[in-house]
């Protein structure tokens, strides 16, 4: 069974940086076969894809917010992580990470599995 | 503005046939899928490929798809059902996901 957790502050005041990790359990993340991704969701409305990592070190990021994104992997531990730079209220949401399992595919997937979310607020 | 096109809100008697659709101009070209959330909880993968059905998704639960428009069928819905449902496709480059606005569907 495939696990992810997502782990971070639960609030980061505006202009800072937001910091999220995923940990995976049941399977690994370097495994070829899938690509790691990010997801938030603004409180009441619907998801909005941020980036994904392939388990070469890939990555591909919404356009919107491309800039602002970094994410990175740490093997040894089979973990995933985002980092979001100058945050503002508008990056209040809640955050989830999941697996797309489209292998070598260049084209999207979907998300068969999904952390809980972390819900993050943006506020001084 | 979404590339993926979904009607706000869906309601049906329970026992009935809920449709919803997801319109957008990549869907001739890649595939659809499709998420159940329901409040408080992540979303589930319940269609793939416009038409596949994960394991231990319910057969009541089915997706097809014709030109622009893809269609996820729930017959018989039952209370357990009600739900937020996307659709997620890729950009109009095919680059990365998009998802749909959203459905909200409520058994009545």
């Amino acid at each position: 069974q495939v696990l992810l957790q997502e782990s971070g502050p639960g609030v980061v005041k505006p202009s800072q940086t937001l910091s999220l990790t995923c940990t995976v359990s049941g399977g690994s993340i370097s495994s070829g076969a899938y690509w790691w991704s990010w997801i938030r969701q603004h409180p009441g409305k619907g998801l909005e894809w941020i980036g994904y990592m392939h388990y070469t070190g890939r990555t591909y990021c919404n356009p919107s917010l491309k800039s602002r994104i970094i994410i990175s992997k740490d093997t040894s531990k089979n973990q995933f992580s985002l980092i979001l730079s100058s945050v503002t209220a508008a990056d209040t949401a809640v955050y989830y990470c999941a697996r797309d399992p489209r292998g070598s595919s260049s084209e999207p997937g979907c998300f068969d599995y999904w952390g809980q979310g972390i819900l993050v607020t943006v506020s001084s | 503005s979404y590339e993926l096109t979904q009607t706000p809100s869906v309601s049906v008697s329970p026992g009935q046939t809920a449709r919803i659709t997801c319109s957008g101009d990549i869907l001739p070209k890649e595939y659809a899928y499709w998420y159940q959330q329901k409040p408080g909880q992540a979303p589930v993968l319940v269609i793939y490929k416009d038409n596949e059905r994960p394991s231990g998704i319910p057969e009541r639960l089915s997706g097809s798809s014709s030109g622009t428009t893809v269609t996820l069928t729930i017959s018989g819905v039952q209370a357990e059902d009600e739900a937020d449902y996307y659709c997620q496709s890729a950009d109009s480059s095919g680059s990365y996901p998009v998802f749909g606005g959203g459905t909200k569907l409520t058994v009545l």
